[in-house]
């Protein structure tokens, strides 16, 4: 079985702040890695993910994320927060054999002008 | 449609009743995900459909609840002798299938809102 842990469940932030949000994972076996968005009102979105090769993925509104097995992470960054990016974000992993999604609990990203 | 589609999206209903949510996932989609998610936390897997069979339901927390696709299309999640503690937000996704192309990305719709009072 796998779990999720998101160190934060709030991170308030100034508009073009950089940001990091914290995500740990703990699995016996090898598995893929996922950031998904919500924002207000709306469904959950893929925001970026981790299958194989290069551990640093970046999505296309300046998200990044590395893959960092040692440390069983897989953080998200931002150089440069905007106001849109105000959601709330939750991390996911699943094992490469599997079908199930385990989602950790969330961060809510609020940034302020 | 483009996209997951879930009905009603908002339910409200009294302790005791029986309620059904329904998923329309995305056309071509074999895989569908039904997750139910509580205030402040995050989605909680409960039972994962593989066509028309369900190839894991180790996520349903009791026999009052139950889902079937009986057609490989849309899914109903049903719940009978609804609790208080039932109230959430319940997340239906779709995928591909693992062996045409699964790239591990599910689809999810906007859900349904199930209060029960």
């Amino acid at each position: 079985a796998q779990s999720v842990t998101q160190l934060d469940s709030q991170v308030p932030v100034f508009e073009e702040a950089p940001v990091e949000l914290r995500c740990n994972y703990s699995s016996s076996v090898s598995v893929y890695l996922f950031w998904y968005v919500q924002y207000p009102n709306q469904g959950l979105q893929l925001l970026l993910k981790y299958l194989s090769g290069s551990t640093l993925v970046e999505s296309i509104n300046g998200f990044e994320a590395e893959f960092n097995k040692s440390q069983t992470s897989f953080h998200l960054r931002k150089p440069s927060v905007h106001i849109s990016d105000t959601a709330e974000y939750f991390c996911a992993v699943r094992s490469t054999s599997g079908s199930r999604l385990t989602f950790g609990e969330g961060t809510q990203l609020t940034v302020n002008p | 449609g483009a996209g997951v589609s879930q009905t009603p999206s908002n339910k409200v209903t009294e302790k005791g009743k029986y309620v059904e949510l329904r998923c329309d996932p995305i056309s071509g989609h074999t895989a569908l995900y039904w997750y139910r998610q509580s205030l402040g936390q995050g989605p909680e897997f409960l039972i994962y459909f593989q066509g028309t069979g369900a190839a894991d339901d180790s996520g349903l927390p009791n026999d009052r609840f139950f889902a079937v696709r009986p057609e490989g299309s849309v899914s109903t999640l049903k719940i009978q002798r609804t609790e208080r503690g039932d109230s959430a937000v319940y997340l239906c996704a779709s995928s591909r299938d693992r062996d045409r192309g699964d790239t591990g990305e599910l689809f999810f719709g906007e859900g349904s809102r199930l209060t029960v009072l």
